[in-house]
């Protein structure tokens, strides 16, 4: 089947700190790939994407890369900052019409 | 233009009663999405629509729970019978098409559901 497993939180950091949030999945076929950000009182929001094996998504400072040896798409960013406190959540989307989420990871940035 | 909108924002009912949720997706979007998002769970997908196709429902989790969408646009999610466990942040989403592999969807805020 399809499914999203993604990093425990939550997670806290001080601000420039460096930032990695877990995600594997398992799929059939060739899924793409996302990160989506929920910024407190707000909405999920796309924050970066990969449609392929060895893609590289980015955007704001995160980056995150398809790997389908290891099917993962693991988060990272070099320096936090404190607006980036948000929850992360990892999904896939196989050929069809669902879109799968993981459970989210709380990150909270201090200065 | 406009984002995805939903309403009520909240909601607070007593077990036992109905209620319905409403979904306006951005224009023009083809594809309309309903989760479910309980504490410290993950998304939980309920129901899809995607133009005139029948919807695919196959995330409901009982006959408690239904959806439409008239003409294609605004959409409603219908429970009957709340019971507790049914209170969660149920979230709308829309997109432009399910076709391709890669399609964004947008969210709306959510309506945030407590039965009593």
């Amino acid at each position: 089947g399809n499914s999203v497993t993604q990093m425990e939180g939550p997670v806290t950091l001080s601000e420039e700190a460096f930032l990695t949030i877990n995600c594997t999945y398992t799929a059939t076929g060739y899924p793409s790939l996302f990160w989506y950000v929920q910024y407190p009182g707000e909405g999920l929001q796309l924050l970066l994407k990969a449609t392929k094996a060895d893609d590289k998504g980015s955007n704001k400072g995160f980056e995150a890369t398809y790997r389908k040896e290891t099917t993962s798409f693991h988060l990272e960013k070099g320096s936090v900052q404190v607006s980036d406190s948000a929850v992360y959540f990892c999904a896939l989307r196989p050929t069809g019409n669902q879109f799968y989420f993981g459970t989210g990871t709380s990150l909270t940035v201090i200065p | 233009g406009a984002g995805v909108s939903q309403s009520p924002s909240n909601k607070v009912t007593e077990k036992g009663k109905d209620v319905e949720l409403r979904c306006d997706p951005i224009s023009g979007h083809t594809a309309l999405y309903w989760y479910r998002q309980s504490l410290g769970q993950g998304l939980e997908f309920l129901i899809y629509f995607q133009g005139n196709s029948a919807p695919d429902k196959s995330g409901l989790p009982s006959d408690r729970f239904s959806a439409e969408r008239t003409g294609g646009s605004v959409s409603t999610l219908t429970i009957q019978r709340t019971q507790q466990e049914d209170s969660a942040v149920y979230l709308c989403a829309s997109s432009w098409t399910s076709g391709s592999s890669y399609n964004e969807q947008f969210f709306g805020p959510g309506t945030r559901l407590t039965v009593l």
